[in-house]
Order: C-alpha cells, then structure tokens, then sequence
C-alpha cells in the first residue's frame, strides 16, 4: 500500500529553527506538496518539489530525496503566528495526491 | 490568496437530515474537488470534477451525492449521514485537473460537520 509518514505534534521555541520530516512509499512519484493549515482555516500551498535538493523560499525551505523516499520542510527563525498544522503529499505515477496524516507544530515563546 | 468560499462553516444535523454544503471559486479553475478531513488522519478525496464532469468517485457511500452546476460551484448534498461521518469537508480548486503538469490546490475554509 501506499503511505506517508510524518511524526504527529512537534514543538519548537520562538526564534529557532525546526525540520519536520516526511517520509513515503508510494506507486511511482510525480512531485511532493507541503501545505499549511492553521487551525480552523485553509490549508495552504508552500512548496512543491520534484527533483533532489533544496528548495528555499524565504524563512521556509523544502528538500527532497527521491532515491530515499524523504523529505523535509525547515523553518527558520520561528514566529508565533508558524503555529500550525503541516502536511506533506506525494503525487503517485496515477497523478492519485496521496496525504500524510499532518504535523501539527506548536511554536512557544 | 484562496478565493474559494465555503458554506456554512459549521454545520449540526440529525441523522435523519438532508443538507448542502456549497462551494464556489473566483479563480476561474477548471477542477474542483470535496475532502473530507478527520482529526488525526490523511485528507480523504471524496470527489473530483473536471469541466463540470464527475471524473473521480473513491467509493464514497451514496448518502453524499456531489452536484457541480458549472466551473465555479460544486455543491456536497448529505442525507441520512451517520455519526461516523462528522469531520471537517474542505472543497479545493486548481487550474486543471492533475496530469502532466503539477497543479497545487486552493482550499477553502472547510464545514465542520457534526452528526448527532
């Protein structure tokens, strides 16, 4: 079967730096998503890779594995308001957008 | 940016009910789709349309029926739901539907449907 992994809650402190992982198996793969989603709300896109590396945008960047099935979402320099829920998505070699189950991070002060 | 509008934003109904959630997209998307979000668990496609077609159905019970009237609009009818089904149903939109090309989606704000 197919699967997205990605560890439940994290917390992190104001300022810092914090990786949230994912890790999947799926039929084939034609890119990976991270969207946000603060409570209540929308999620909303961040990033999309497809090839291996890095990807920055601004305070948030997003790397990319394919020979490992990994990926990483890293945000620097925490604010308050990067308290949310972030979910990565694999799309498989069917164009089928296969959903991790979400990271919710609490950011303290 | 989401300009894709969701109502109500919660929504409570008996078992017995019938009710619509609405949803509509001022981004001139081709796409639309209906989710279904449980806490704790991965978003689930319920519905996917295409030009107003219907081009995906995961084996979602009967008691949803989808009506998508044009580009912009895509309605969820619910009846005769069970406890089971209470969740957050987000509706999102794209330029396309996925195919060769990567199509990020725009989401709307979700209902909170609770079923008693």
């Amino acid at each position: 079967g197919q699967n997205i992994d990605q560890p439940t809650e994290m917390t992190a402190t104001e300022g810092a730096i914090v990786q949230i992982n994912c890790t999947y198996q799926t039929s084939g793969f034609n890119g990976l998503f991270w969207y946000q989603q603060h409570a209540g709300e929308a999620p909303t896109f961040l990033s999309y890779n497809v090839l291996d590396g890095l990807e920055e945008k601004g305070r948030f960047s997003s790397f990319l594995s394919r020979s490992k099935g990994y990926s990483y979402l890293l945000l620097k320099e925490l604010q308050m308001k990067d308290s949310a829920s972030y979910l990565c998505a694999v799309l498989d070699s069917n164009y089928q957008l296969i959903w991790g189950a979400g990271t919710k991070l609490i950011i303290k002060p | 940016e989401t300009g894709v509008t969701q109502t109500p934003r919660h929504l409570v109904m008996g078992m017995t009910n019938k009710k619509s959630l609405k949803c509509e997209q001022h981004l001139g998307h081709n796409a639309m789709y209906w989710y279904k979000q449980s806490a704790k668990k991965p978003l689930e496609l319920m519905f996917v349309y295409s030009l107003e077609e219907r081009v995906e159905n995961n084996s979602v019970p009967s008691r949803f029926s989808p009506e998508c009237p044009n580009s912009s609009h895509l309605f969820l009818h619910l009846h005769t739901l069970q406890p089971e089904d209470s969740a957050l149903y987000l509706c999102a939109s794209s330029q396309d539907r996925w195919g060769t090309t990567m199509e990020k989606l725009f989401f709307g704000s979700g209902t909170q449907l609770s079923v008693l």
